[in-house]
């Protein structure tokens, strides 16, 4: 069974413009969660998805969106970068509420 | 206050040594989880527990409800196990949703 596929897995963008990650989770997965990873503040709970409806949202500025598909991939979306936001972005995937299963990480760098 | 403190945040042992992890929360919580991070980021959910005791070959997951308290532990430690080990809880804010919060991480050296 394919584990969880982030990509890409590196990427630089200037300030002030978007990106998009994509995460696609284990065949059968429904739940996909995002996380934020800096050396300052550990890791961190971005957003939460199951069955294409954001479930559960973590304390980020609406700059930071996302969405599910019918195939249980996901797409997050940081709308005007910052440097701040240079971090490693993970998902993770799971049956309900189950065991979390995470992808490699896109380490997204704003310069 | 963090939510969720571990320590040691740094540990080096040598090979062979029996290893534990502490993890403690304020919160009232409805399932605590161990994550191993490799140099690189790839994390691996090593253990999810609301009660009891988990044991995967080397490695053995405690938590105490009432004291609000985890321990990880892993017997006859190997250089394989250098990892950044972390702890997470689960809080319920109300039907299915939820929020994860994270211990800082503890660096765990094994030389040989």
């Amino acid at each position: 069974k394919a584990g969880v596929t982030q990509t890409p897995r590196y990427l630089i963008k200037t300030r002030g413009q978007q990106v998009t990650l994509s995460c696609s989770p284990i065949s059968g997965h429904r739940s996909v969660s995002w996380y934020q990873q800096t050396p300052g503040q550990g890791l961190q709970f971005l957003f939460e998805y199951f069955s294409e409806t954001q479930r559960n949202k973590g304390n980020f500025p609406g700059r930071f969106s996302g969405r599910q598909f019918s195939n249980s991939r996901s797409e997050m979306n940081v709308s005007t970068l910052e440097l701040g936001d240079s971090a490693l972005y993970l998902c993770a995937s799971s049956l309900e509420q189950g065991r979390a299963f995470f992808g490699q990480g896109t380490r997204l760098t704003v310069v | 206050k963090n939510e969720v403190e571990q320590s040691p945040q740094n540990l080096t042992a040598q090979e062979g040594e029996f290893i534990t992890i502490n993890c403690s929360y304020s919160v009232g919580i409805s399932a605590l989880h161990w994550l191993q991070q490799h140099p690189g980021g790839g994390i691996v959910s090593l253990f999810m527990l609301s009660s009891g005791k988990k044991k995967h070959g080397r490695l053995i997951a405690t938590i105490n409800i009432q004291e609000k308290h985890s321990s990880l532990h892993i017997t006859a430690s190997h250089p394989r196990d250098s990892a950044v080990y972390i702890c997470a809880v689960r809080t319920n804010s109300g039907g299915s949703n939820y929020k994860l919060t994270f211990g800082k991480g503890t660096l765990l050296t094994v030389n040989p």
